[in-house]
């Protein structure tokens, strides 16, 4: 079955730091997607990326940027020079064919703290 | 485009009582699907609808029904709430997959729901 982990509860850093968040996922299939997901104190849960199993270039958007490494099976996210506003949960997702008409099975994630 | 809405945004019931949570989506997807989420546990798929007319089992139905009462949407039924249900609920909506694609989820703002 699917599964995705992400090992860190919760991280703190301090401002303008960079700071990475790990998620590792599990599936047999050889076609599937990850995601990210932010969920800032407000509550909603907002897309960053969606990547496909089949591209395992980095991507970079602004301060962040994606690790996808299909031989370790992870796909970690990093936030160069981090902003208080960055401070949010952040939930790493799969979607295979054994998920169901594309559901997505969420890890538990990571809590980020920036303090100024 | 006011994107995937949820009524009402927050909830207080008693044991035993019943209530519906409501999910609409202006952006024309087929997909819909309900989670739950609780401190510590990431989310969690209670019920989706590939498309008008179908609905599916998710990861924990149990204590839910749903209807997919037309192509925008998607309502999420407690027919006999339990403490155990006290959680905050999110609605999402996707466009259907394309062949192997699985695209991203759009969350709506989610419902938080407190059974005593």
């Amino acid at each position: 079955a699917q599964k995705v982990t992400q090992a860190q509860t919760e991280i703190s850093v301090v401002e303008k730091e960079d700071v990475t968040l790990d998620c590792v996922y599990e599936t047999r299939d050889t076609t599937y997607y990850l995601f990210w997901y932010k969920q800032p104190p407000s509550g909603e849960l907002v897309f960053l990326i969606r990547r496909n199993s089949f591209d395992e270039q980095n991507e970079i958007s602004g301060r962040y940027s994606w690790n996808f490494q299909k031989s370790t099976s992870s796909f970690n996210f990093t936030i160069t020079a981090s902003q208080v506003v960055d401070s949010a949960v952040y939930f790493c997702a799969l979607s295979d064919s054994n998920s169901g008409y594309s559901t997505l099975t969420f890890g538990k994630g990571t809590m980020l703290l920036v303090s100024p | 485009n006011a994107g995937v809405t949820q009524t009402p945004k927050f909830q207080v019931l008693k044991t035993g009582q019943s209530m519906t949570l409501q999910c609409a989506q202006d952006m024309n997807h087929n997909s819909m699907y309900w989670y739950r989420q609780d401190p510590g546990m990431g989310l969690r798929l209670i019920y989706y609808s590939a498309s008008e007319g179908t609905t599916d089992k998710g990861e924990v139905p149990n204590g839910y029904n749903v209807s997919r009462l037309n192509k925008r949407e998607f309502s999420l039924r407690l027919e006999s709430a339990a403490p155990s249900q006290t959680s905050v609920y999110f609605c999402a909506s996707s466009e259907a997959p394309s062949g192997p694609a699985h695209n991203e989820q759009f969350f709506g703002p989610g419902t938080r729901l407190t059974v005593l």
